[in-house]
């Protein structure tokens, strides 16, 4: 079974505070994406990388960086983490382009306060 | 700007009945279509999905529709059981100029199936 993994289930920090979540798959999956789940506006992705040290912006990078040193491990950063970054967040991989079905990890549920 | 639309937040059905969720999408160029469920505290799970140039696509219990004039597909689920309460999503992808296919998912449905 693939298995995606998150760093911690549920983190608080403080406004302003550098934020790192780690994700990692066990599968060597080309492709990693990071999504936000916020109430009534569903999945919205932010950042995905399609090979190491690749990146491309999702529909809502502002505020967020990535970082994909080793094909197993996708990080977001927020680089000043504010209050309207409180949100679920979902790691998800895909083997290649040919594959659409992305595998997701637990989430990680972020609160800043 | 929501390419794709779940209008139904929330759906109930009674245990053994037919639950049909919907799904409507804007952009042409969406040419591969999915659905998860997502439980509480758990990451989605992929659940079933179709290529666009089908029109239906089954397995088990879970049939999935796709209209494409109509840009409209649903997941009908049949017979309904307590354990598919959950958060549905419906996603669309379509491939971009650089080679890569981008998702788009939908705000979700909650379904409870009630004993």
């Amino acid at each position: 079974d693939v298995k995606v993994t998150q760093s911690s289930r549920y983190l608080v920090k403080r406004t302003g505070e550098k934020v790192f979540l780690e994700c990692v798959q066990d599968m060597d999956h080309e492709n990693m994406f990071w999504y936000r789940q916020d109430p009534g506006l569903g999945l919205r992705l932010i950042y995905f990388s399609y090979d190491v040290k690749m990146k491309e912006k999702g529909d809502i990078p502002e505020g967020y960086s990535v970082s994909r040193e080793k094909k197993e491990r996708f990080s977001l950063i927020l680089e000043s983490a504010s209050t309207n970054q409180t949100s679920m967040y979902l790691c998800a991989s895909s083997f290649d382009w040919g594959q659409h079905e992305q595998y997701f990890g637990p989430g990680t549920r972020l609160t800043v306060t | 700007d929501q390419q794709v639309k779940q209008n139904s937040p929330s759906l109930s059905v009674q245990e053994g009945r037919i639950s049909i969720l919907n799904c409507d999408y804007t952009n042409s160029m969406f040419d591969y279509f999915l659905w998860y469920k997502k439980y509480p505290a758990e990451g989605p799970t992929f659940l079933i999905s179709i290529s666009s140039i089908k029109d239906k696509n089954e397995d088990g219990r879970f049939t999935v529709f796709l209209n494409k004039s109509a840009k409209h597909l649903s997941l009908h689920i049949v017979p309904s059981q307590p354990g598919d309460s959950a958060v549905y999503f419906c996603a669309a992808s379509a491939l971009y100029s650089g080679g890569y296919q981008k998702v788009t998912f939908g705000t979700g449905t909650k379904l409870q199936v009630i004993p």
